[in-house]
């Protein structure tokens, strides 16, 4: 079965601990996206990577870190220095001749007290 | 700035009827729309597209509008069925741009 995991689905953690939210993908794409997503407002990226070792910011990046040291694997890591990092996050792929039609993970919920 | 726009934020429908949801987009430079459909604790899933050289687009029961003079694009479903209930999200982008921009986001109900 192809598709995205993300995983956990649930994540608690404490304020001033980075935290890493995983996401591997077995559908052979080469994008790949971490989007967030907060009460009443659209999802909004944080980073992408289009190749395996290349990543680009996205709108919100600060406070966030990533890595793409393989093709199936774009990990996220939510650092001390984001402000707000409660929130639900998405991580996404799609080929890279059509990011617009982008397949999506069932996301993480991350709580931070 | 939120540059696509999802003003109705729940829709409840019966069973049967049209369902029509709305968006509005503000840069003109976007020329590709999506429709995308998410169940709770799951992430969303593709629904329908269009182009900015088409204004209508079908795929069985799901039509998408585009008025690009307007800068309005629209979902209608029909016949809505329970199943049909989920949030819908617009989503666009321009050419040459890597990622999306998505509305808030509609919750439509379809009662039995």
């Amino acid at each position: 079965d192809g598709g995205i995991t993300q995983s956990p689905k649930y994540l608690f953690r404490k304020e001033g601990q980075n935290v890493t939210l995983s996401c591997e993908q077995n559908l052979n794409h080469d994008a790949m996206y971490w989007y967030r997503q907060d009460p009443g407002q659209g999802l909004r990226l944080i980073y992408y990577s289009q190749i395996v070792n290349d990543f680009q910011k996205g709108d919100i990046a600060e406070g966030y870190s990533v890595s793409r040291e393989k093709k199936e694997s774009f990990p996220l890591t939510v650092t001390s220095a984001q402000k707000n990092p409660t929130a639900f996050y998405l991580c996404a792929s799609s080929i890279v001749d059509n990011s617009y039609e982008q397949y999506f993970g069932p996301g993480t919920r991350l709580t931070v007290t | 700035d939120q540059q696509v726009k999802q003003n109705s934020p729940s829709l409840s429908v019966q069973e049967g009827r049209i369902s029509i949801l709305n968006c509005d987009y503000t840069n003109s430079m976007f020329d590709y729309f999506l429709w995308y459909k998410k169940y709770p604790a799951e992430g969303p899933t593709f629904l329908i597209s269009i182009s900015s050289i088409k204004d209508k687009n079908e795929d069985g029961r799901f039509t998408v509008f585009l008025n690009k003079s307007a800068k309005h694009l629209s979902l209608h479903i029909v016949p809505s069925q329970p199943g049909d209930s989920a949030v819908y999200f617009c989503a666009a982008s321009a050419e040459g741009a890597n990622n999306l921009f998505f509305g808030t986001g509609t919750r439509l109900t379809v009662i039995p």
